[in-house]
């Protein structure tokens, strides 16, 4: 099936550092999305972004829709303990009613 | 509210065998999709459902089939299951309104074993 592609893979880090990954595709997305999954949970929603160029922020993390619209970064500035998971980007291509397609996800590993 | 929740959490099945899993989306809630997450392949798209009508379908062959019911509850089954089918499975529930984005909230997912 069609996903995006999503770097790094995995980051091991210190806690206190910061952290960026990023998500690149070959078709342009009208919105991108960044999940969260725990283990033995579901993906939870992080951020949403609508426009190109679009910078959000949710406390410590910051998404922005790239000016192409083909790729997504993701910051998380300052790093703790309970960011460990793995970090999903997801685009839409169309609004509202389109089908999520999914990045391969990064996993993120904080040591204290 | 109650999130979305998905019966059973862990299911162990044998090669040819059928699976049927279920999921009930937060109340209100009328879309329902499902996911299939692999360590491969990550998260892909199955299908949509929204007010008992499939509205959106991934590529994944025709051994995998759901429904919507009256109440947005959701059944996915898998026939003639194969090794390859194991994987956890997510549903995922959305308010249908006028937002950009519905945003989608899912459960914590149906680990499949097939043996």
């Amino acid at each position: 099936g069609q996903q995006l592609n999503q770097s790094p893979q995995s980051m091991f880090i210190q806690e206190g550092e910061d952290v960026s990954m990023n998500c690149t595709s070959s078709s342009i997305f009208n919105t991108w999305l960044w999940y969260k999954q725990d283990p033995g949970e579901g993906p939870v929603l992080l951020i949403a972004l609508y426009k190109a160029g679009e910078l959000t922020s949710n406390g410590r993390l910051t998404a922005q829709f790239g000016i192409t619209r083909k790729d997504s970064f993701l910051n998380i500035s300052a790093s703790i303990p309970s960011d460990v998971g793995i970090y999903f980007c997801a685009g839409q291509l169309k609004p509202l009613t389109d089908k999520l397609i999914f990045g391969t996800g990064t996993r993120l590993q904080v040591f204290p | 509210k109650a999130g979305v929740t998905q019966t059973p959490r862990y299911l162990i099945k044998t090669r040819g065998q059928q699976v049927t899993l279920s999921c009930s989306p937060i109340s209100g809630h009328r879309s329902v999709s499902w996911y299939q997450q692999t360590p491969g392949q990550g998260l892909q798209f199955l299908f949509e459902y929204f007010s008992e009508t499939q509205r959106n379908k991934g590529n994944f062959p025709g051994r995998f089939s759901g429904r919507q019911f009256s109440n947005s509850r959701s059944e996915m089954n898998v026939s003639t299951l194969e090794l390859g089918d194991s994987a956890l499975y997510l549903c995922a529930s959305s308010l249908e309104g006028l937002a950009l984005y519905n945003e989608q909230f899912f459960g914590p997912g149906t680990r499949l074993t097939v043996l």
